[in-house]
């Protein structure tokens, strides 16, 4: 099946730095959504991504939807505690299906 | 701000059971889904559900799983018969079009 690779899988940053973590895969896709998933929780949408070449910010969060289709990346700006999670893209294959597929999470950790 | 809802939070079952695990969507949404993430690993797309019918299924929904819509308001997954690695957050999400918002899940353990 489609896979969604993400790098890093975890990191350890000291608060206030920037952080940038991304979504490759070999296939193309239509749309691409950003979540961030506390313990115990759903996911929660934090940025959604629908032109290829697209960016777009919601805070310190931007992302972009990589101009081939098949990568993204989502940068956080000055981390500040409460960032700590598991970052999750996810990706809906063109065409026509509303399925999404989960990339492998990336796991942040911020220091104070 | 509308959110989905899932009820339970938890729940606990006895192996070869059946489950019903229950979902608000967010009211004027038109599509629903159900994911599932096993402990410690990524979500992962079970089924979708428009117009009162499934538009997708992956192979993980066998014929153990089906869901419904009861009234205006609902939309279920039931598990017939439970099996121990149908332990997981199950996830319910609505959309009106391609961005999916999800619930705070179910918990469901197996025993």
């Amino acid at each position: 099946g489609q896979q969604l690779n993400q790098s890093p899988q975890s990191m350890f940053i000291q608060e206030g730095e920037d952080v940038s973590m991304n979504c490759t895969s070999s296939s193309i896709f239509n749309t691409w959504l950003w979540y961030k998933q506390d313990p115990g929780e759903g996911p929660v949408l934090l940025i959604a991504l629908y032109k290829a070449g697209e960016l777009t910010s919601n805070g310190r969060l931007t992302a972009q939807f990589g101009i081939t289709r098949k990568d993204s990346f989502l940068n956080i700006s000055a981390s500040i505690p409460s960032d700590v999670g598991i970052y999750f893209c996810a990706g809906q294959q063109f065409p026509g299906t509303y399925k999404y597929i989960f990339g492998t999470g990336t796991r942040l950790k911020v220091l104070a | 701000e509308p959110e989905v809802t899932q009820t339970p939070s938890h729940q606990v079952t006895q192996m070869g059971q059946e489950v019903i695990l229950r979902c608000v969507p967010i009211s004027n949404h038109l599509y629903f889904y159900w994911y599932r993430q096993i402990l410690g690993q990524k979500v992962e797309f079970l089924v979708s559900f428009y117009n009162n019918e499934i538009s997708e299924k992956s192979e993980i929904f066998d014929d153990q799983f089906s869901v419904e819509r009861p009234d205006g308001s609902n939309f279920t997954l039931k598990i017939r018969s439970t099996k121990l690695e149908d332990s997981a957050m199950y996830f319910c999400a609505s959309s009106l079009a391609d961005t999916q918002y999800f619930g705070p899940g179910t918990r469901l353990t197996v025993l």
